[in-house]
């Protein structure tokens, strides 16, 4: 069974940083691309970022380019979203998804607020 | 303003059916395959259909999937109270990026 889960969510204050990480069983994590995508309380969904399994090809949505760095390490089968300059509009839940969006982790709270 | 453009709500009695469409253009819809996602309230998105109308393994023959040109619809047959839920379209885009509908509020009456 395919898990995805999410960690290192919390609170931070405008400019801050904060970094989450997701854990992967269940399949062969360094073979896959891996995305996040969040969502705003109340809101849909929103792609951030996108890296290939050999972390060769990155993508990002440009409200987070500059920002947010996403990285991946197969050796522990763990993805992560490095997110720096936070500000009011990044807060959300942040979702790991297997590509090509196959399967979710549970999502973690990010809110950013003073 | 989401890239994908689906109705903001649907409704149905229990037992009918029920259509859901996701608009998009050639950069998008028109030259990829369409997912679709059940978001139950409080929890994460479910993946439904992928390939415009595959079913992973345990979602039932009840949901749908078709796409023609640039837009595509979501089917649901045989309503249930339990199928109440947030329903997204996504797909890549060549803009590099995936993007999706703003998201469709089933409610079973």
């Amino acid at each position: 069974e395919v898990q995805l889960v999410e960690s290192g969510g919390g609170l931070v204050q405008p400019g801050g940083s904060l970094r989450l990480s997701c854990a992967a069983s269940g399949f062969t994590f360094s073979s896959y691309s891996m995305n996040w995508v969040r969502q705003a309380p109340g809101k849909g969904l929103e792609w951030v970022s996108y890296i290939s399994s050999s972390s060769s090809t990155i993508y990002y949505a440009d409200s987070v380019k500059g920002r947010f760095t996403i990285s991946r390490d197969n050796a522990k089968n763990s993805l992560y979203l490095q997110m720096n300059s936070l500000r009011d509009e990044d807060t959300a839940v942040y979702y790991c998804a297997r590509e090509p969006l196959i399967d979710w982790g549970q999502g973690t709270l990010v809110t950013v607020s003073s | 303003q989401s890239v994908l453009t689906q109705p903001p709500s649907v409704s149905a009695a229990p037992g009918q059916k029920v259509t859901i469409s996701c608009s998009g253009s050639s950069s998008n819809i028109g030259n990829n395959y369409v997912s679709w996602y059940q978001q139950l309230p409080g929890t994460a998105p479910k993946l439904l259909i992928y390939d415009n109308n595959k079913r992973p393994s345990g979602i039932p023959d009840r949901f749908s999937g078709s796409k023609s040109g640039t837009s595509a619809t979501l089917g649901i047959t045989g309503l249930q109270t339990g199928d109440e839920a947030d329903y997204y379209c996504g797909t890549w885009d060549s803009s590099l990026r995936w993007v999706f509908g703003g998201g469709t509020k089933l409610t079973v009456l």
